[in-house]
């Protein structure tokens, strides 16, 4: 199946820093989605994005549809302790065909 | 709203029992999905459904069965439960329309299988 590669697959930064994470797929997605997993929860969305070039922010977050259609990069500015957690990528390859294919994720800790 | 919600949290099994994973949404979300997500890796779609009695296979379906007897309600079914299942399942649930690919998760059920 297809597969989508996040980078970098963790990171460890200081609290007020920002964070840039990216994904990458050799196939061309329609959709690019990011997702948020708090330990022991399910992924919350925070971005979507539809149209190639799109840069979409939510707050701190902000994320950009890669021209290419094939990449997709999530920037978290000012990181504060509960940034922490695991960042997927998700995309969608077919129009008309709801599935997600997700990244394998990155894993965000903050060192106090 | 209570969203997207999973029954059990937890469960352990025996190799060769059954069990049903519950999964009810309350936004009427005409999509919904099982996803199973092993120890440091994403997210691999186990069935999917896009709406009452219509479902279908996704990514990893053996084991598992599916049904879909209302708009609310999808519950994963596993027959003869093997340690390979042992992993987090997550219900997910997403509405019709140009956010169709917006997907909602319930908390998930952690299950182990020894």
């Amino acid at each position: 199946g297809q597969q989508l590669n996040q980078s970098p697959q963790s990171m460890f930064i200081q609290e007020g820093e920002d964070v840039s994470m990216n994904c990458t797929s050799s196939s061309i997605f329609n959709t690019w989605l990011w997702y948020k997993q708090d330990p022991g929860e399910g992924p919350v969305l925070l971005i979507a994005l539809y149209k190639a070039g799109e840069l979409t922010s939510n707050g701190r977050l902000t994320a950009q549809f890669g021209i290419t259609r094939k990449d997709s990069f999530l920037n978290i500015s000012a990181s504060i302790p509960s940034d922490v957690g695991i960042y997927f990528c998700a995309g969608q390859l077919d129009f008309g065909n709801e599935k997600l294919t997700f990244g394998t994720g990155t894993r965000l800790t903050i060192i106090p | 709203n209570a969203g997207v919600t999973q029954t059990p949290k937890f469960r352990i099994l025996k190799i060769g029992q059954s069990m049903t994973l519950q999964c009810t949404q309350d936004m009427n979300h005409n999509y919904m999905y099982w996803y199973r997500q092993d120890p440091g890796m994403g997210l691999k779609l186990i069935y999917y459904s896009v709406g009452a009695g219509i479902t279908d296979k996704g990514e990893v379906p053996n084991g598992y069965n599916v049904s879909r007897s209302t708009t609310e309600d999808f519950p994963l079914r596993l027959e003869l439960a093997a340690p390979s299942q042992t992993s987090v399942y997550f219900c997910a649930s997403s509405p019709q329309g140009p956010a169709s690919y917006e997907q909602y998760f319930g908390p998930g059920t952690r299950l182990t299988v020894t």
